[in-house]
C-alpha cells in the first residue's frame, strides 16, 4: 500500500493555459474525490468518482473543469483556460465503501498558481 | 450539506502542555475524521472516529454522536505537533464527500 500519489506536486501557469493533474488513488480502493483548498480554508469538495462513474460535482466545478476516472483506476482534473482565481491546492482522496467503511486518505496534492 | 466548526481557531502552547481541540457537526454523521495538515500541505490521517473514542500515542479522540461534537486530545505537547488540524465529517444521508471545518492552528514552542 504506497498510499494516494498526485502529479504534478507543483504547477505554475499563466492565465488562459490548459493545465492537467493526475491522482492515483490506493489501489482497490473504488472510489476517488477531488478537494480544493484555498489559503486559510479547509478543503471543499469537487467531484467524486465510484469506480469509473463520475457520480457527483459541486457548484464549484465550472464548465473549465472536468475530470476523469478511465477504467476506474488513476483520475485525471483538467481545467481550461486558467484563472487567477483557480490558484489552490487540489487534493485527491480515496476510500473504500464497504460495509461501514468511510474513511478517506489523502494526496499530498497539487499546488497550482495561476499568474 | 452539514455544517462543521472547529475552536479554537488559534493556540500556543509551551511544550509539554495538554490541549483539547473541538468540533461540532449539525448533523448525523457515517464518518468523522480528524487530521493534521503539514507544512507541505499533506493531510495526515489521525482518527477515523464516527464515535467512541480512540487513543493513538500521546493523541486520543471522542466523538459522542448524539450530541454531535468530536474532541481531540493533545497530551505533552511536541514541537512537531505544530500545525493545522482539521475535522472532517461525512453526513449519513446526502452528500458522500466529506465537509471540513476551518481548521486549529496550533503552534508549540520550546
Amino acid at each position: 500500500d504506497t498510499g494516494v500519489s498526485q502529479n504534478p506536486r507543483h504547477k505554475i501557469t499563466k492565465r488562459g493555459q490548459n493545465v492537467t493533474f493526475r491522482c492515483d488513488p490506493i489501489s482497490e480502493h473504488n472510489r476517488l474525490y477531488w478537494y480544493r483548498q484555498t489559503l486559510g480554508q479547509g478543503p471543499e469538495f469537487l467531484t467524486y468518482f465510484q469506480n469509473e462513474a463520475q457520480l457527483e460535482k459541486s457548484r464549484l466545478l465550472s464548465d473549465r473543469f472536468s475530470a476523469e476516472r478511465p477504467k476506474g483506476s488513476f483520475s485525471t482534473l483538467e481545467i481550461q483556460r486558467t484563472e487567477q482565481g483557480d490558484s489552490a491546492m487540489y487534493l485527491c482522496a480515496s476510500s473504500l465503501v464497504a460495509s461501514g467503511g468511510y474513511e478517506q486518505y489523502f494526496g499530498p496534492g497539487t499546488r497550482l498558481t495561476v499568474t | 450539506g452539514i455544517q462543521v466548526e472547529q475552536s479554537p481557531p488559534d493556540l500556543i502552547l509551551q511544550e509539554g502542555a495538554n490541549s483539547t481541540l473541538r468540533c461540532n457537526f449539525s448533523d448525523s454523521v457515517n464518518n468523522l475524521q480528524w487530521f493534521h495538515q503539514n507544512p507541505w500541505g499533506q493531510l495526515i490521517n489521525l482518527f477515523y472516529i464516527p464515535s467512541g473514542t480512540k487513543q493513538n500515542g500521546r493523541l486520543s479522540a471522542t466523538t459522542v454522536a448524539t450530541e454531535r461534537y468530536s474532541l481531540l486530545y493533545i497530551s505533552s505537547s511536541q514541537t512537531t505537533d505544530s500545525g493545522v488540524y482539521f475535522c472532517a465529517a461525512l453526513e449519513m444521508s446526502g452528500a458522500n464527500n466529506l465537509f471540513f471545518g476551518t481548521g486549529t492552528r496550533l503552534t508549540v514552542i520550546p
